[in-house]
């Protein structure tokens, strides 16, 4: 009963492949992020997608293009893939409730390593 | 968001309590102190969080000062489980979908046995 869960858990991956991270949430949940940690361990989110729709896009590289097929999923792929984008790459969800606090849940982290 | 300043790292007894400190002394009068960690190769985890008042859960308390400008994350009996990364993260609350969250470096927590 994983309540956000990702797979892959860890992909290993030559330089200019494309590839696809996906994640779902089993909570009910209406917003749906992306987070990037680097090898400096900081986290910093990519983006946001409220009920499908587009929220927030950070100044991410347009390789990276995110999906949402619907507002349990919310899936991350990146084109030609770079050696910077090695990293953990985390999901969360949330209410995204107006005027309430919002509690974020993150998935365990799928560990990309471009060679 | 009001930018917060933690030690970088702390070491703590196991069964005695881990005090956290936070400074946020831009913050401004909309906005919550969150408290998250991140455990060794997991995700981060929601602990607690509050606007002025002192609040408590399962996990731990936190302590905010009069001013504000400050707070101190209380887990009252350390045990070995809660070596992590802590992050307290200052911003404002509610606005529709747009919850993105702020991490800075943290602060190691060491619970030594």
């Amino acid at each position: 009963d994983t309540a956000v869960s990702q797979t892959p858990k860890y992909l290993v991956t030559q330089m200019g492949n494309d590839k696809s991270i996906k994640c779902e949430q089993n909570l009910g949940h209406d917003t749906m992020y992306w987070y990037k940690q680097d090898s400096k361990k900081f986290l910093k989110i990519m983006f946001s997608y409220n009920n499908k729709e587009l929220i927030i896009n950070e100044t991410v590289p347009n390789r990276f293009s995110p999906k949402s097929p619907d507002k349990a999923h919310l899936n991350l792929h990146i084109n030609s893939l770079e050696l910077g984008d090695s990293a953990v790459y985390f999901c969360a969800s949330s209410y995204g409730t107006s005027g309430r606090i919002d509690t974020q849940y993150f998935g365990p982290g799928t560990r990309l390593t471009v060679l | 968001d009001a930018k917060t300043t933690q030690p970088t790292s702390m070491d703590c007894a196991e069964g005695r309590a881990a005090n956290l400190p936070c400074n946020h002394s831009t913050i401004s009068g909309n906005e919550y102190v969150y408290w998250y960690r991140q455990i060794h190769s997991q995700g981060p985890q929601y602990i607690i969080h509050g606007l002025k008042n002192n609040e408590t859960n399962e996990m731990a308390s936190l302590i905010i000062t009069e001013d504000r400008k400050s707070s101190t994350l209380i887990l009252p009996h350390a045990t070995l489980r809660d070596t992590a990364v802590y992050y307290c993260i200052v911003r404002v609350a509610g606005i529709q979908g747009a919850q993105k969250l702020v991490f800075g470096q943290g602060t190691r927590l060491t619970i030594n046995p």
